[in-house]
Order: structure tokens, then C-alpha cells, then sequence
């Protein structure tokens, strides 16, 4: 099962522009993460927020987590063609087993 | 170590026919994961493995399906008697608990039954 959905399903932007991609999750969680996936390969992992974090960065990649509204967010900046993938958020709750569990994703597409 | 290698990349079989998919995970990582998904889906979870018990069992997993990790390396997902609603891309991850560095994935297997 999903554990939560992530909006919006698809986002297109220039080169250079910012990109916003939201993710909200069910139940109490352990740690939140976020994958990129190029058409038709596997899951690449991007970052790690823990529960008791509020935000984190990455090179281009910054990370929020809001645990009273269940809802991060992951901002791409300056944006490249290269950035082009569908990218996924996926939770680890004691109360799921330990295991990821994955949203539906966001496609995003940069245009040159 | 090059990472979570999957075999083969691709297959295409006749309904009705079995057929098993192996995965090689990272050689330090003790946890193993299979997942599905279908397009324009996320990665559905299947099963894993802690070394070589397999702890965890989808209701996603019918009988048709099988997971084994017989010497704690590497792993085989087996689907006898396959459908048309089979057909997916077959992933594996692998990673060790409490490092907190996420999941390595494996290329997957695409299955195509026609």
C-alpha cells in the first residue's frame, strides 16, 4: 500500500527555474526519504531527513519535514536538463516493519 | 562493489510459464528488498530479507510467488504460472540497518507477459 501522496503528479520548468515537489504521508514516521528514477532504471537515493530534523540540504537539494502537518517537501535549485526524472518520497515507520514505503512520484521535466 | 545487480534486465514470457529473477545485493548489506512496480506507479513493497530469513511478506505476494535468500547473499523472486497482470518492473534494494543512508536499488527486471 501507499503510504501518501505527493503533489503535484507532474511539473514541467525551464532550465534555471526552481522546483517544488510536496509530499504528505498517513502515520507517525521514522525517517523520510527521496528518490530520483530516470525513465525505466532503478531508484536512486537522494537524502534522508530524520523525524526529529526540520530541514536538510544537499548540493542543489534542500529537504523540509513538517511532522504535525505529515509533509515534507524537496526543492531543486537551478534547475538542469539533467534534473529530468521522476522523483519519489518514501517514509520508514516502526509501525510499518522498518521497510520504504513509497508515494505515487512526481515527474518532473526541465526543458532547456 | 559496484552495487545491487539484477538479472536479466529484461523478460518477456508466455502466460502460464515460471519464471525467476535473481538479485545480487551490496556484499556489507545484511537486508535485501524486493519490490513492483507498474507504470507511472511508486515501488510497491513485496518482501525482505534480514540476512536469510525472510521477515516480511506482502499481501501483494500471491502463492504464485516465492522469495528466497538461501546463504544470506543473494536472493531469487520465482512467479510460477505467470499472468498478464504480472507484468512490471521487478526491483531489489539492499541496505544495513541503522546507517540511515537509504536504500541502493538495483536497474530491475522488466517483465513482459504476453
Amino acid at each position: 500500500s501507499q503510504q501518501g501522496e505527493e503533489d503535484p503528479q507532474a511539473l514541467s520548468i525551464q532550465e534555471g527555474e526552481n522546483a517544488t515537489m510536496n509530499c504528505s504521508y498517513k502515520t507517525s514516521i521514522n525517517n523520510l526519504q527521496w528518490y530520483r528514477q530516470n525513465s525505466g532504471r532503478g531508484l536512486v537515493h537522494l537524502i534522508l531527513i530524520r523525524s526529529n530534523e526540520r530541514e536538510k540540504h544537499s548540493g542543489r537539494l534542500r529537504v523540509t519535514l513538517d511532522t504535525s502537518k505529515k509533509s515534507s517537501s524537496l526543492l531543486i535549485t537551478a534547475s538542469r536538463a539533467a534534473d529530468t526524472a521522476s522523483y519519489f518520497c518514501a517514509t520508514v515507520s516502526d509501525n510499518q516493519g522498518g521497510k520504504l514505503i513509497f508515494g505515487q512520484g512526481t515527474e518532473l521535466s526541465v526543458k532547456p | 562493489d559496484t552495487g545491487v545487480s539484477q538479472d536479466p534486465r529484461h523478460k518477456i514470457t508466455k502466460r502460464g510459464q515460471n519464471v525467476t529473477f535473481r538479485c545480487d545485493p551490496i556484499s556489507e548489506h545484511n537486508r535485501l528488498y524486493w519490490y513492483r512496480q507498474t507504470l507511472g506507479q511508486g515501488p510497491e513493497f513485496l518482501t525482505y530479507f534480514q540476512n536469510e530469513a525472510q521477515l516480511e511478506k506482502s499481501r501483494l505476494l500471491s502463492d504464485r510467488f516465492s522469495a528466497e535468500r538461501p546463504k544470506g547473499s543473494f536472493s531469487t523472486l520465482e512467479i510460477q504460472r505467470t499472468e498478464q497482470g504480472d507484468s512490471a518492473m521487478y526491483l531489489c534494494a539492499s541496505s544495513s540497518p541503522g546507517q540511515g543512508s537509504g536504500y541502493t536499488f538495483g536497474s530491475g527486471t522488466r517483465l513482459t507477459v504476453v
